[in-house]
C-alpha cells in the first residue's frame, strides 16, 4: 500500500527553521517525483515546489526560493523540505504529495498530478 | 491572487449537477494537462480528476473533466451530501516554470 507519512507538528519562533520529514512507503522514491504543498488556516492549496522523476530537476515557487530547500534520500525513502527565515505567515499546514508526472517532449506539454498525499504537516511560527 | 481562476462557490440540491470551472492561459491550462482535487473538511486534498479527463482508480463516474482551450471544467452528477467539500483545479505553467491552483470552490449540497 502506497503511503506518505509525515513528522509531527512544529511551533518556530519568526526567523528560525523548520525541516518537514515525508517516509514514504510501498513504492521506490527514485521512481516518482515529490512535491511540497501548504495550506494556510481558511486559505487555498499554494504549491511551494517540487522534485521531478522526470529529469531530477528541483523547482521552487518564486516567493519562496530564497528560503526553501527539497531533498530526497533515497536510502530510506524519505523527502525533506526545509524553510528558513521563518515568519508568521509561514503559518500553515505543510503536505508532501508523490508527483505523477509525464513530459512530452513533441507538443511540449506537462502532466502532473498528485496522487498520494501526506497527512500534513502543522508549522506554527509565533513569538 | 490565484494563477487560476475558479467562482469561490457553488451549490446544487441532492442528485442535481453541478459544474466548477478554471480559467487560465496559454502558458498553463492551454499547453498543459489540468487535474482536479477534493478536499473534505480537514482532511488532505484527494486526486479526482488527471490528465483533464481520466479518472484514477477507485473515483465513481459521477465526477468528470473537460477542457476548452485555456478553460477546465469539473462535473459532478448525482450530487450527495458526501461531495460538500472544497475543489481545486491544478497544473503547470511552462512560463513561470511552478505548479499553480485555483483558488478552490466550495460546493454546498442544499
Amino acid at each position: 500500500q502506497v503511503q506518505l507519512k509525515q513528522s509531527g507538528a512544529e511551533v518556530k519562533k519568526p526567523g528560525a527553521s523548520v525541516r518537514v520529514s515525508c517516509e514514504t512507503s510501498g513504492y521506490r522514491i527514485s521512481s516518482y517525483g515529490i512535491a511540497w504543498v501548504r495550506q494556510a488556516p481558511g486559505q487555498g492549496l499554494e504549491w511551494m515546489g517540487g522534485i521531478s522523476a522526470v529529469n531530477r530537476s528541483t523547482n521552487y515557487a518564486q516567493n519562496l526560493q530564497d528560503r526553501v530547500t527539497m531533498t530526497t534520500d533515497t536510502s530510506t525513502n524519505t523527502a525533506y523540505m526545509e524553510l528558513r527565515s521563518l515568519r508568521s505567515d509561514d503559518t500553515a499546514l505543510y503536505f508532501c504529495a508523490r508527483l505523477f508526472e509525464a513530459y512530452y517532449f513533441g507538443s511540449g506539454t506537462y502532466s502532473q498530478a498528485f496522487d498520494i498525499w501526506g497527512q500534513g504537516t502543522m508549522v506554527t511560527v509565533s513569538s | 491572487q490565484s494563477v487560476l481562476t475558479q467562482p469561490p462557490s457553488v451549490s446544487g440540491a441532492p442528485g442535481q449537477k453541478v459544474t466548477i470551472s478554471c480559467s487560465g492561459n496559454n502558458s498553463n491550462i492551454g499547453n498543459n494537462y489540468v487535474s482536479w482535487y477534493q478536499q473534505l473538511p480537514g482532511t488532505a486534498p484527494k486526486v479526482l480528476i488527471y490528465d483533464d479527463t481520466e479518472r484514477p482508480s477507485g473515483i465513481p463516474d459521477r465526477f468528470s473533466g473537460s477542457k476548452s482551450g485555456t478553460l477546465a471544467t469539473l462535473g459532478i452528477t448525482g450530487l450527495q451530501t458526501g461531495d460538500e467539500a472544497d475543489y481545486y483545479c491544478g497544473t503547470w505553467d511552462s512560463s513561470l516554470s511552478v505548479g499553480v491552483f485555483g483558488g478552490g470552490t466550495k460546493v454546498t449540497v442544499l
